[in-house]
């Protein structure tokens, strides 16, 4: 059973636009994360954050910007979008800290022409 | 920073056959966690295996590892591999402040009948 929800599933996009991809996770916990998973499979963390709060901001172009309304939800936008964004961008959660099982959302696939 | 090695992209097995999957790692600081998470095809990686002991081995859905902080690895064995094992392994581990997980390029494991 999915708990924790992304959309949308497929964004094609063109080069310069602004995009946004949104998650939410119904399983309680107190953090979030955003993954970049590129064309290799290589899975790298962008952004952490606890209680609403950015804890880990990886070196990720400025582009990009997370954004948390509340511990339930994590969105990312990305303000003009660069042919090296295409990837698969997976949305985690997990309690409190990564040294617990992070439970990942299905990814939100986007692809810039 | 934190950096973990799985050196094969691709392992082939037969179906009935052990499996290894190597990871090693290298940490500045005292790590806390390592995880081994499997994505299947156009899955959400999930955790497969979780240790902080060293020196203890940890068992789950057939697959078993050891965490050997004076090898500084973890890796992945099966004794008997299934086709539905087929799927793409990440080995990661988690930091001190453990807001963020590092995983390695991941393996390919394909089981043939």
């Amino acid at each position: 059973e999915t708990a924790v929800f992304q959309t949308p599933n497929y964004h094609v996009t063109q080069v310069g636009n602004e995009v946004s991809f949104n998650c939410k996770q119904t399983l309680g916990h107190d953090t979030m994360y955003w993954y970049k998973q590129d064309s290799k499979k290589l899975l790298k963390i962008m952004f952490s954050y606890n209680n609403k709060q950015l804890i880990v901001n990886e070196t990720v172009p400025r582009r990009f910007s997370p954004q948390s309304s509340d511990k339930a939800h994590l969105n990312l936008r990305i303000k003009s979008v660069e042919p090296e964004d295409s990837a698969v961008y997976l949305c985690a959660s997990s309690w409190d800290r990564s040294s617990y099982e992070q439970y990942f959302g299905p990814g939100t696939r986007l692809t810039v022409l | 920073g934190d950096s973990v090695t799985q050196t094969e992209g691709l392992v082939t097995v037969t179906e009935g056959l052990p499996v290894k999957l190597n990871c090693t790692y290298q940490t500045t600081y005292l790590t806390i966690a390592f995880f081994w998470y499997v994505q299947y095809l156009n899955e959400a990686p999930q955790v497969l295996l979780k240790s902080s002991t060293d020196n203890k081995r940890t068992e789950h859905q057939g697959f078993h590892a050891t965490l050997h902080k004076s090898s500084s690895s973890f890796h992945l064995q099966k004794s008997s591999a299934q086709l539905s094992d087929s799927a793409l392994y990440y080995c990661a581990l988690s930091d001190l402040m453990g807001y963020k997980l590092t995983f390695g390029t991941g393996t390919s494991l394909l089981v043939d009948p």
